[in-house]
């Protein structure tokens, strides 16, 4: 089946600085993405989300960028804290007809104090 | 509102047993998926039950089994134990009113022995 963004890269920061986590999906016809962050021993925690009709959302400290022509997802987080460091996971549902999420590898992300 | 509450937290078993996972979704919401997440395979869907039927079902051999029942509580089940089933289970809740966001339980960490 068709997958997202499947690897772990380790993105390494340093407190302060913006981090942007990127994910590459291939389900053309998927219309929402959502990013996850999980902590060791913990679920997969909502963070932010976004629908194809739109190219860019905001949270509190984030930023989500959908680029559909290259089928691209990216997650910023500004001035990144200690407790930001986790793995993050993009995932998309390609399911109009319920819930049905395919996730990538997740990327590691760790902030140097 | 409490959040989506997984039982039990870990569990042995050996090859050969079968397991039962709880899952008690967020109050309000119907909708109810299950994951499987281990490290060479990350996060997969295994099925999504809705007001008591399975909507979605991923690729996963018959050994593995859901129920909902009327208070969306969900149950899934595994038959015949084998090694490469110890993972994490995650269980995930969402609702309609509340943009089909799946906000997940902490899992449950099956070990076979």
């Amino acid at each position: 089946g068709e997958s997202v963004g499947l690897h772990l890269p380790t993105l390494s920061v340093q407190e302060g600085d913006n981090s942007i986590i990127n994910c590459a999906y291939s389900n053309s016809a998927s219309d929402y993405f959502i990013w996850y962050k999980q902590e060791s021993g913990k679920g997969p925690q909502f963070i932010i989300d976004i629908r194809s009709n739109m190219d860019k959302r905001q949270g509190q400290r984030v930023t989500v960028l959908l680029n559909k022509t290259v089928k691209h997802l990216s997650l910023q987080i500004a001035a990144t804290q200690p407790g930001d460091s986790a793995v993050y996971f993009c995932a998309e549902n390609p399911n109009n007809a319920g819930n049905m999420l395919t996730f990538g590898g997740g990327t590691r992300l760790m902030v140097k104090p | 509102k409490a959040g989506v509450t997984q039982t039990p937290r870990y569990l042995i078993k050996t090859r050969g047993q079968q397991v039962t996972l709880s899952c008690s979704p967020i109050s309000g919401h119907r909708s109810v998926s299950w994951y499987q997440q281990t490290p060479g395979q990350g996060l997969q869907f295994l099925f999504e039950y809705f007001s008591e039927t399975q909507r979605n079902k991923g690729n996963f051999p018959g050994r593995f089994s859901g129920r909902q029942f009327s208070n969306s509580r969900s149950e899934m089940n595994v038959s015949t134990l084998e090694l490469g089933d110890s993972a994490l289970y995650l269980c995930a809740s969402s609702s309609r009113l509340a943009g089909d966001t799946q906000y997940f339980g902490p899992g449950t960490r099956l070990t076979v022995l």
